[in-house]
């Protein structure tokens, strides 16, 4: 079946360093891809998505682009800021998402 | 534009007893699916209403159970709740068709002792 695959954090950053979180997927057919982001204690909001091979999501200063080639949609961002630590979840959508694990950034003054 | 909304924010049951959590989709959004999240995990589908139909369940046993009304908010039921039924509960909303976003709600913390 359809499946997400992420990096296993913790990633641990000083602010301004660069961040990238590796997600690669399994699917059949040709799936919309996301990136979740999960402060603590709270829901699930959306930062990014791309619905078809080649698009670029972007918000808020990350990116990811729907890579078919490679399966991947990797969520990068040129600086990172304290603000920005929390758990990232890569997903796809069929009828419902399917979530990775989520990696947990962290990220230092 | 209301977001999603869910009730309550935390709970506390016993094993055995039962709960109803409950969600008041985005206006416009015709489509509402809950999600159990363990502590440390992503997300799993439970299961997606349209138009007061179950659409799609995922690999939850009957004791989970939901409904739609037709304002377009949402229950979700579990009955006999065991420990391994604590989790966060998140319900999103979308319109309808397989490749429209979902939002999220904050969630239903739910704890059973």
């Amino acid at each position: 079946g359809d499946s997400v695959t992420q990096m296993e954090g913790p990633v641990t950053l000083s602010e301004e360093a660069f961040l990238t979180i590796n997600c690669t997927y399994t699917a059949t057919g040709y799936p919309s891809l996301f990136w979740y982001v999960q402060y603590p204690g709270e829901g699930l909001q959306l930062l990014l998505k791309a619905t078809k091979a080649d698009d670029k999501g972007s918000n808020k200063g990350f990116e990811a682009t729907y890579r078919k080639e490679t399966t991947s949609f990797h969520l990068e961002k040129g600086s990172v800021q304290v603000s920005d630590s929390a758990v990232y979840f890569c997903a796809l959508t069929g009828t419902a998402l399917i979530f990775g694990k989520g990696t947990t950034l962290s990220v230092s003054s | 534009e209301t977001g999603v909304t869910q009730s309550p924010t935390h709970l506390i049951k016993t094993r055995g007893q039962q709960v109803t959590l409950r969600c008041s989709s985005q206006s416009g959004h015709n489509t509402v699916s809950w999600y159990q999240q363990a502590l440390g995990q992503g997300p799993q589908f439970i299961f997606q209403y349209y138009r007061e139909e179950e659409n799609g369940r995922g690999n939850f046993p009957p004791r989970f159970s939901g409904l739609q009304f037709p304002n377009y908010s949402s229950e979700l039921n579990v009955n006999a709740l065991e420990l391994d039924d604590s989790a966060l509960y998140l319900c999103a909303s979308s319109l309808a068709g397989a490749q429209e976003t979902q939002y999220f709600g904050p969630g239903t913390r739910l704890l059973v002792l």
